[in-house]
């Protein structure tokens, strides 16, 4: 059965970085790709981006594209979304989520709640 | 930025009811790349719906999608308890990726 795993939750400081894992499993991962999208406190969903595991391509949002790079480990079916210079409203939930060709996003991972706090 | 809002905010059923949930979009979605989703507390989100009306694997029956152009209708027919959920569409059809904001779907 598809499977999508993240790493643990992480406290940062204003100004650090994060990098969450996805570990995938059960499909073909260079077959799909993986979306990554964030829930702050309380509030809705926000898609970030997406990258392909097919040959590394990306789509990232306007709003993180300064900030953020996504990637992928073939030889361990494991996405990677790290996120830099951190700020308070960066305090969410992160989740992956397998999409093929950017279209819906059928299985998700567990989340990862990242706090930004100093 | 295509703009999704979801109507109502909030939605007071009681088991057995039907649901009608809306999404309307600030411009076409391209070959009704929308998609709907439930999403429970503490829990990720589950995909129910994509393609505007097509259910996703192991959804059932009594959820139901549809629409076209700049709206789109989800429909739960017989409300169970389970159902009572937190519901997001999202258009798929431009970038970036859009969500509304979400319906409330309580028990009356």
């Amino acid at each position: 059965q598809v499977q999508l795993v993240q790493s643990g939750a992480e406290v940062k400081k204003p100004g650090a970085s994060v990098k969450v894992s996805c570990k995938a499993s059960g499909y073909t991962f260079t077959s799909y790709g993986i979306s990554w999208l964030r829930q702050a406190p309380g509030q809705g969903l926000e898609w970030m981006g997406w990258i392909t595991a097919y040959n590394g391509d990306t789509n990232y949002a306007q709003k993180v594209q300064d900030r953020v790079t996504m990637t992928t480990d073939t030889s361990t079916t494991t996405a990677y979304m790290e996120l830099r210079s951190l700020r308070s409203d960066d305090t969410a939930v992160y989740y992956c989520a397998r999409s093929y060709r950017q279209r819906e996003n059928d299985y998700w991972g567990q989340g990862t709640l990242v706090t930004v706090s100093s | 930025e295509i703009m999704l809002t979801q109507s109502p905010g909030t939605l007071s059923l009681s088991p057995g009811e039907r649901a009608t949930l809306s999404c309307r979009a600030s411009q076409s979605v391209s070959s009704s790349y929308l998609a709907w989703y439930q999403q429970k507390p503490g829990q990720a989100p589950r995909l129910l719906i994509y393609d505007a009306s097509s259910r996703a694997t192991g959804i059932p029956d009594r959820f139901s999608g549809s629409g076209s152009g700049t709206d789109f209708t989800l429909t739960i027919s017989r409300l169970e308890p389970e159902d009572f959920a937190v519901y997001y569409c999202q258009q798929y059809g431009s970038s970036p990726r859009t969500f509304g904001q979400g319906t409330k779907l309580e028990i009356k």
